[in-house]
């Protein structure tokens, strides 16, 4: 079965910090791959998307940058953390329309 | 992207009734409709989905609603249970696109 991790659970960063967040899906195969962000409260934002090794699309203009270097590997990276970064991250993995799986999420903290 | 949203931000009820939570969508090229379950600190959960050309689809305690004349969705919760207390949210996606949008969501408390 299919599986996806996604860590650390929680993260502190002063501003200006860098930030590396990985996700990586098991059991699975050119899976379309996702970074979403949710503030307290809200919904959920789609940040980016890939559907294959480096092909990155971005839905929002923003502080944050994705890449995807393995079939199964997806990174969220910032090079100067903003406290508007703060927010509950999710890495989302799908094979195709209709059916979409989180992780468990990455609570950042931007002091 | 188009909008998929919630009527009710707060639904709150007792334990052992039924529950509806609705949901309003814009885009009528969407093709899947899909509700979560998020529990808090936790990622959203996947519960279930309807393709546009069906009306109805049961799972276990749960029912989905398609309306498209309306552009209509609800998630109809059976004997509701503490557990079932989350944020609910639904999704939209069409069968060539590969993002799914979605909405604000209910948050759904239920009372022992």
């Amino acid at each position: 079965s299919q599986t996806i991790h996604q860590w650390p659970a929680t993260l502190v960063q002063p501003v200006g910090s860098p930030l590396s967040l990985e996700c990586t899906v098991e059991g699975t195969s050119n899976p379309n791959l996702y970074w979403y962000r949710q503030a307290a409260g809200r919904g959920l934002q789609l940040l980016f998307y890939s559907i294959g090794i480096d092909q990155i699309s971005s839905e929002v203009p923003q502080n944050l940058s994705a890449s995807r270097p393995q079939d199964r590997q997806f990174i969220l990276s910032s090079k100067k953390l903003l406290l508007s970064d703060s927010g509950f991250y999710l890495c989302a993995w799908s094979l195709g329309p209709g059916k979409l799986f989180f992780g468990s999420g990455t609570q950042l903290s931007v002091l | 992207g188009e909008s998929v949203g919630l009527h009710l931000p707060t639904l709150s009820v007792q334990e052992g009734d039924n529950s509806i939570i609705n949901c309003a969508y814009s885009n009528s090229a969407s093709d899947y409709f899909i509700w979560y379950k998020q529990e808090s600190g936790k990622g959203p959960q996947f519960i279930i989905d309807i393709r546009s050309n069906m009306d109805k689809r049961q799972g276990q305690r749960v029912t989905v609603l398609l309306n498209k004349t309306v552009k209509h969705l609800s998630l109809q919760i059976a004997a509701t249970q503490p557990g079932d207390s989350a944020v609910y949210f639904c999704a939209e996606n069409t069968n060539t696109g590969n993002q799914f949008y979605f909405g604000t969501g209910t948050s759904l408390t239920v009372i022992p």
